[in-house]
């Protein structure tokens, strides 16, 4: 079962328009959320990440927002750029030991210019 | 990609066939990681090593064996390929679990 659910699979988003990725978790032990970027032909690469011990953080225009009680969380990509276009995975883990992160399905992104 | 290299990077072989993937890594992280890629499925784990000589199973290891003699060399061998093991496969380096995961270029495997 996939522990890690993520929406939309594509999207596409007009230049300077907001991109928004969403996220829903099923363990209540999750602590450690990040997201990965992946342009085509290379390997994910980490773009931002939250604990939950904060409910938002940004970084530029990439932002998290994280809402323990409804166990989601989500990727706010404002002002979005043709050059934001990829594949954006989010993932979960817990500090537990031997836990890996549980990555979602993925969400294609096109920023139209 | 911070000192991991994946080899080779493409693949195409026969159904029953023996296929070793190599990953080597130059940052001394303890960590290593195979992950599998496959659209709408995301990247599932396959199996990773906490040390040399220490490995576990990921989600999905069924059909495929991994060691690691050495703390720069991770090897994922599948035993027999099977179709269904076509994919992009992709390995990562950490310093601990819930810390970055720096990946590799990954290795795009054929079996037809």
């Amino acid at each position: 079962q996939q522990q890690v659910k993520q929406s939309p699979q594509s999207l596409i988003v007009q230049k300077g328009g907001i991109s928004i990725i969403n996220c829903a978790y099923e363990n209540t032990a999750f602590d450690y959320f990040p997201w990965y970027q992946q342009f085509p032909g290379k390997g994910p690469a980490l773009l931002i990440a939250i604990r939950p011990d904060v409910s938002e953080k940004k970084e530029g225009r990439f932002t998290i927002s994280f809402n323990k009680s409804a166990k989601q969380f989500s990727l706010h990509i404002m002002d979005s750029q043709p050059g934001d276009s990829a594949t954006y995975f989010c993932a979960a883990t817990s500090n537990n030991a031997g836990n890996m992160l549980t990555f979602g399905g993925g969400t294609r992104l096109m920023v139209k210019p | 990609d911070a000192g991991i290299t994946q080899s080779p990077r493409h693949k195409v072989t026969e159904t029953g066939t023996p296929v070793t993937l190599r990953c080597h890594q130059t940052e001394n992280h303890r960590y290593m990681y195979w992950y599998r890629q496959d659209p709408g499925h995301g990247l599932r784990l396959i199996h990773y090593s906490y040390g040399v000589k220490d490995t576990d199973k990921g989600e999905v290891s069924d059909g495929y064996s991994v060691s690691r003699s050495k703390t720069e060399d991770f090897l994922l061998t599948l035993e027999s390929a099977t179709s269904s093991q076509t994919s992009v496969y992709f390995c990562a380096i950490s310093r601990k679990p819930d810390e970055k995961l720096f990946f590799g270029s990954g290795t795009q495997l054929s079996v037809l």
